[in-house]
């Protein structure tokens, strides 16, 4: 497709359980980022690709949460030993260029909802 | 740091009127970008519009307009003959160091007949 693809659309888990996000990018963008979004604290940016590096992590939570990316193309976010308050809805996006470029236009997939009961 | 400010929670209109929709930020930064964001129900992020901070012109696409005055720190959406469509969250963000996005919480926006 030419979108950003998000897998899977949505995830119930229990708690403790590890979980994969998975990401697959539009075709020929470098940049990819994960955001969080839930009810309490709005939209948050977590991790930001270049290529298949992660020159920032800033956002990640904790250490329960990591992400990589292969091939400069798909990106999985796994969530070890789930918690409730992760619970949300996990957004990805891409752009064309990422790092140093104002006009960075980010495309959205439609989002994994991760519950953790 | 980077902080967008959207006061209003909700907003109703009637179809075929205008509507503008506030967004303040703040930042050190001298180039930035501002962007503003559709999520209907569905939950997907729509891309709008996008303003540069020395953009001299103020964006448009389409129905969609972006005031844009900068010693005020705002970005304001206006969206002229709304449509019932046009019923949606609407996000204002803006790019940071790595380009990452910093959101704002967001206006509902409700379009009647």
């Amino acid at each position: 497709g030419a979108g950003v693809s998000q897998s899977p659309s949505n995830k119930v888990t229990e708690k403790g359980k590890d979980v994969e996000l998975r990401c697959d990018p539009i075709s020929g963008h470098t940049a990819l980022y994960w955001y969080r979004q839930s009810l309490g604290q709005g939209l948050e940016f977590l991790i930001y690709f270049q290529g298949n590096s992660a020159p920032d992590k800033s956002g990640l939570p904790s250490d329960r949460f990591s992400a990589e990316r292969t091939g400069g193309s798909v990106s999985t976010l796994t969530i070890q030993r789930t918690q409730q308050e992760d619970s949300a809805v996990y957004l990805c996006a891409s752009s064309l260029n990422g790092q140093g470029a104002v006009k960075n236009i980010q495309y959205f997939g439609a989002g994994t909802r991760l519950s953790v009961l | 740091a980077q902080k967008i400010t959207q006061t209003q929670p909700g907003m109703f209109v009637q179809e075929k009127e205008a509507v503008t929709l506030d967004c303040t930020y703040d930042t050190s930064d001298q180039s930035y970008g501002l962007f503003w964001y559709k999520q209907p129900s569905s939950g997907e992020m729509i891309f709008l519009i996008y303003q540069g901070s020395y953009d001299e012109q103020n964006a448009t696409e389409g129905r969609y307009s972006l005031n844009f005055q900068k010693a005020r720190k705002s970005a304001n959406l206006v969206i002229s003959a709304s449509q019932l469509g046009d019923s949606a969250m609407y996000f204002c963000a803006m790019s940071g160091g790595y380009s990452t996005l910093t959101f704002g919480k967001g206006t509902m926006l409700l379009v009647s007949p």
